[in-house]
């Protein structure tokens, strides 16, 4: 069956600095791959999903990659903010398409310090 | 704000009581889902509805008894419930399975 993982559990970076986030899978060839933001005690929110096809998606200091050959995605936030502060899940479709649910990864927990 | 509503955003209950939580939707979405978060764990699946038939129930006890009257509410009975169940519920809704979810806000649950 298809397996997600985010590498890290916790990643902590300086203000200003750029935090890159991984997300591998494996066993599948997914058409697409989506990121969401979840902050403490409340519901992930959907940021951005890349297509096969794209090598790139960019929104506003958002920046997702998706390497099809390595089966990874990256997940980038230039001149990061305390704000920025949560944890980042990917989420893929699963195996099959349509006829399942999307599959959550366990998670990033971003901290950027001041 | 997402479109998904969820009451009551908290809930304290004993072990012998009966509550319900409720999610509604307003996004004209056709499957609903219900998960559980334990604190610092990652999301897991209970429930899933499409077209207000339950497609999926991942093993999750006769405790929890969900309930999808049409493809806009969705309800999660429970009862009798134990204190390792003390956790943020969450809904969401997607326009059709493995598409984008849009979740609720919650329900911190905490079972004496």
């Amino acid at each position: 069956s298809q397996k997600i993982e985010q590498n890290s559990e916790a990643l902590n970076i300086q203000e200003g600095k750029t935090a890159t986030l991984t997300c591998n899978y494996t066993n599948y060839s997914p058409a697409y791959l989506q990121w969401y933001r979840q902050d403490p005690g409340r519901g992930p929110v959907f940021l951005l999903l890349i297509r096969e096809n794209e090598k790139e998606k960019r929104k506003e200091r958002l920046k997702v990659t998706f390497d099809t050959t390595l089966k990874q995605s990256l997940f980038h936030i230039t001149a990061s903010q305390p704000a920025d502060s949560a944890t980042y899940l990917c989420a893929l479709p699963p195996y099959g398409g349509s006829q399942g649910n999307l599959i959550f990864g366990k998670g990033t927990k971003l901290s950027v310090k001041p | 704000e997402t479109g998904v509503t969820q009451t009551p955003r908290h809930l304290v209950m004993g072990m012998t009581n009966k509550k319900s939580l409720k999610c509604e939707q307003h996004l004209g979405h056709n499957a609903m889902y219900w998960y559980k978060q334990s604190a610092k764990k990652p999301l897991e699946l209970m429930f899933v509805y499409n077209f207000k038939e339950q497609t999926e129930n991942n093993s999750v006890p006769s405790r929890f008894s969900p309930e999808c009257p049409n493809s806009s509410h969705l309800f999660l009975h429970l009862h009798t419930l134990q204190p390792e169940d003390s956790a943020l519920y969450l809904c969401a809704s997607s326009q059709d399975r493995a598409d984008t979810q849009y979740f609720g806000p919650g329900t911190r649950l905490t079972v004496l």
